[in-house]
């Protein structure tokens, strides 16, 4: 089954203590980008990669890094998180060319305290 | 610039109405747009997409949604919804190449009422 997997589901933590949050795609898709989704502000990109070793910032990456050294995973990692960085994550995968819609992940919901 | 707008944060309809949630777009070239649905709790499903041709496209669970370009809109319909089309909506739109990003609109909240 097609699926882009992420992990955790749920996440709490605190303030500076540093985390990641996976992110897997099966459909071989060169381009995968990670979201935040914020009441009344619907998803912003905040860092996307169009393949391996191939990544830029999207409109909100100020906090965020991620990585992408294999197809399949893009890591969302978050150095020292704040409490502005409570939000719901999702990332999205799709085919680096033609006309391919994105597939997301079920979400990560993430407090930070 | 490139954005979409859906102009309605919330709407409530009852079962068995019908449903039109609107969308309109501002986007250079030729746009590539989708329409998701995020029940609670879950990520974003696809419902339908449009690039070309028919403007009058559909989608799965009895969606479809009718391109407009001269109004530049997008709007999404049913001709009769049922409880479990409670959830939220975006309307998204994107471009062809591999760098294009997709731009969500900041969503639709549909509750139905019994």
């Amino acid at each position: 089954e097609a699926q882009v997997t992420q992990n955790p589901r749920y996440l709490i933590t605190v303030t500076g203590k540093k985390l990641t949050v996976t992110c897997s795609q099966n459909m071989n898709h060169e381009y995968m980008s990670w979201y935040r989704q914020d009441p009344g502000l619907g998803l912003r990109q905040i860092y996307y990669s169009m393949n391996v070793e191939v990544t830029d910032k999207g409109d909100v990456p100020e906090g965020y890094k991620v990585s992408r050294k294999e197809k399949r995973n893009f890591p969302l990692i978050l150095e020292s998180p704040s409490p502005n960085q409570t939000s719901l994550y999702f990332c999205a995968s799709r085919p680096g060319q033609g006309l391919g819609a994105a597939f997301f992940g079920q979400g990560t919901r993430l407090t930070v305290v | 610039a490139q954005s979409v707008t859906q102009p309605d944060i919330h709407i409530t309809v009852s079962e068995g109405a019908s449903l039109e949630l609107r969308c309109n777009y501002s986007y250079g070239a030729t746009p590539y747009l989708f329409w998701y649905v995020q029940s609670p709790g879950q990520g974003l499903q696809l419902l339908l997409k449009y690039f070309s041709g028919d403007t009058l496209v559909q989608g799965i669970k009895g969606f479809e949604a009718e391109f407009k370009r001269s109004q530049s809109s997008f709007n999404l319909r049913k001709p009769s919804v049922h409880w479990s089309d409670a959830a939220e909506y975006f309307c998204a739109v994107g471009g062809i190449s591999s760098a294009s990003k997709i731009i969500f609109g900041s969503g639709t909240r549909l509750s139905i009422r019994p």
